[in-house]
């Protein structure tokens, strides 16, 4: 069966320092992975996404993820931290449409 | 293009109640998705619709029921509102549903069931 752990409820950054919000996984195959934003009070958007091509994807604003299969791993990684980052980020991995499974989240605190 | 849009954005029902919860979608997407948000939790997926005319269980589809009305729309509806489905409620789309597909959300409606 799936699922997915985000390892910490909350990370507080300083501005331009690096960001690091950790994802780890379980599947019985292949699966796909995902890590999506939601700012306060809005929808969500698609930060990025492996589909087993490469391993290190990139994706909007700076952010990008590594998949480690030995590791189960999908950490969500960005160099300098800024103000309009802070958010709710949620890890998802997918085998299915009908086993698509959310992370609890991850919410980032930037501090100036 | 408004890409999803659902209507109401907030709600407030007292237990008994019903109501619809509208979502309408402008990419000429085939699948569609309704999920709930809870405090502390990811999303769950109540139910969705690969393409017109199908729909299937999700996650928690216990007290709703959906219609996929056309291509563009898909309605969720509580029959009989209960305190447990306090949530915010976000619709989805995706191209074709398949498991790689991005998923584009409507900006949710955030329901109260007294």
């Amino acid at each position: 069966a799936q699922s997915v752990t985000q390892l910490d409820s909350h990370v507080s950054v300083s501005e331009g320092t690096p960001v690091l919000l950790r994802c780890n996984y379980s599947s019985s195959y292949s699966p796909s992975l995902f890590w999506y934003v939601q700012h306060p009070n809005k929808g969500l958007q698609l930060l990025l996404k492996y589909t087993s091509a490469a391993t290190l994807v990139k994706g909007i604003n700076g952010f990008e993820a590594e998949f480690k299969k030995s590791e189960t791993s999908f950490h969500l990684t960005k160099p300098s931290a800024h103000m309009s980052d802070a958010a709710e980020y949620f890890c998802v991995v997918s085998e299915s449409v009908d086993q698509l499974i959310w992370g609890a989240g991850t919410k980032l605190i930037i501090k100036p | 293009n408004a890409g999803v849009t659902q209507t109401p954005k907030f709600q407030v029902l007292k237990t008994g109640q019903s109501m619809t919860l509208q979502c309408a979608q402008d990419m000429n997407h085939n699948s569609m998705y309704w999920y709930r948000q809870d405090p502390g939790m990811g999303l769950r997926l109540i139910y969705y619709s690969a393409s017109e005319g199908t729909t299937d269980k999700g996650e928690v589809p216990n007290g709703y029921n959906v219609s996929r009305l056309n291509k563009r729309e898909f309605s969720l509806r509580l029959e009989s509102a209960a305190p447990s489905q306090t949530s915010v409620y976000f619709c989805a789309s995706s191209v074709s549903g398949g498991a790689p597909d991005t998923q584009y959300f409507g900006p949710g409606t955030r329901l109260t069931v007294l």
